[in-house]
Order: structure tokens, then C-alpha cells, then sequence
């Protein structure tokens, strides 16, 4: 069964700094790309950051870059979200998900982690 | 690249057809997904690559489109399918749009 299990959301300061996890398992991890996707309170989804199976592309939706890297262990099974000079507007439910296919050209995400939450607030 | 979902909601009743229209703001070829949100939910793949079924969706999904224009249709709505729909281009690094609410009429 896959299974991306995250860790790491909390409260933290305008300014502030925090890394997000997800823990996959019951798929090889090194064979897929994977991204971070969030939602902002009742708003809708945008899509945060890509990495391909070994780390050596990534890329950022407009309003992190600069300020989140995305990163992964295939040793861990693990897929990291470093946040820093956070914002109020950060604020969000970050999912991992598995990537399908490529990022430029197709592809999709097929299973989606249960979210963690991000507070941004002074 | 700017995806816009029309119309931001859609009231319809149980048995009715859905269209949902995603504009993309330049050409993404047939590079488009359809997805749906239920409350409390990750989102869930419906439809790559503009008209390919994912695992497991029923049949009364469909998507068309390529270019810039794209839409999908649910031709019998079932009461599990009002819910929030995404679009996202991967002609580039991927964009969601705005969303399109189906709630009960």
C-alpha cells in the first residue's frame, strides 16, 4: 500500500524558519519525482515545488522561490520542505505527493500525503 | 502559465451534466489534469493529459480540449461527485486553477 506520511507543521513567526517531512513507503521511492502542493485556508491549490527522482532538478512556484527548498533522502525514503523567511501569507496546508511523469511535459500526481499545517502568525 | 476555471460554482441536481471549463493562458498542448477536492480531502486524479481516465474513475468523467481550451464533463452527477474541481497545466512547472465548486441545486 502507498503511504506518504508527513510531519513538521506548526506555529511559527513571520521570518521564521521550518522544514517540513514526508515519509513514503510501498513504492520505490527513487524511481519518482515529487512535489509539495498547498491550499491556504478555503482557498484553492497551488503548486509549491518538484523535485525529479535524484535531486539534481528542482523547481518553484513563483511565490517561494528564493525562500523554500525541496529536497530528498531516497536513502530514508523521505522528501524535505525547507521553508525560511516565512510569511502570514504562507499559511496553508502543505501536502507531498507522488509525481508521475514529467513536470514540463504531462505527467500528474496520483497519491497525496494527509497534509500538514502551517501557521504563520506573530 | 494562468489557468481560469469557469464558472467559480455550479448548481446542479443529482442525475444532471457538469461542464467545467478550464482556459489556459497560453498553449499547453494536451499537457492538462483534472482532479477533484471533496472537504477535508487531498484531492483526487481524475483525467491526464486532457483526456485519459485515471485508475479506478467511472466512466461518467470525461475531459476534452488542447491548446488553451479544456473541458470537463460529468454526464450524471452522483452525490459524491459535488465537490471542488482543479485543473493544472504540466506544460511547464505545473499551475492549479482557480477551482470550480459543483454544489446541489
Amino acid at each position: 500500500e502507498v503511504q506518504l506520511v508527513q510531519s513538521g507543521g506548526r506555529v511559527v513567526r513571520p521570518g521564521g524558519s521550518l522544514r517540513l517531512s514526508c515519509a513514503v513507503s510501498g513504492f520505490t521511492f527513487d524511481n519518482h519525482q515529487m512535489s509539495w502542493v498547498r491550499q491556504a485556508p478555503g482557498k484553492g491549490l497551488e503548486w509549491v515545488a518538484g523535485i525529479n527522482w535524484n535531486g539534481g532538478n528542482t523547481g518553484y512556484g513563483d511565490s517561494v522561490k528564493g525562500r523554500f527548498t525541496i529536497s530528498r533522502d531516497n536513502a530514508k525514503n523521505s522528501l524535505y520542505l525547507q521553508m525560511n523567511s516565512l510569511r502570514v501569507e504562507d499559511t496553508a496546508l502543505y501536502y507531498c505527493a507522488r509525481s508521475i511523469g514529467s513536470f514540463h511535459f504531462g505527467g500528474f500526481e496520483d497519491y497525496w500525503g494527509q497534509g500538514t499545517l502551517v501557521t504563520v502568525s506573530s | 502559465i494562468v489557468l481560469t476555471q469557469s464558472p467559480a460554482t455550479l448548481s446542479l441536481s443529482p442525475g444532471e451534466r457538469a461542464t467545467l471549463s478550464c482556459r489556459a493562458s497560453q498553449n499547453v498542448s494536451s499537457y492538462l489534469v483534472w482532479y477533484r477536492q471533496k472537504p477535508g480531502q487531498a484531492p483526487r486524479l481524475l483525467i491526464y493529459d486532457a483526456s485519459n481516465r485515471a485508475t479506478g474513475i467511472p466512466a461518467r468523467f470525461s475531459g476534452s480540449g488542447s491548446g488553451t481550451d479544456f473541458t470537463l464533463t460529468i454526464s450524471s452527477l452522483e452525490p459524491e461527485d459535488f465537490a471542488v474541481y482543479y485543473c493544472q497545466q504540466r506544460a511547464n512547472w505545473p499551475t492549479f486553477g482557480g477551482g470550480t465548486q459543483v454544489e446541489i441545486k
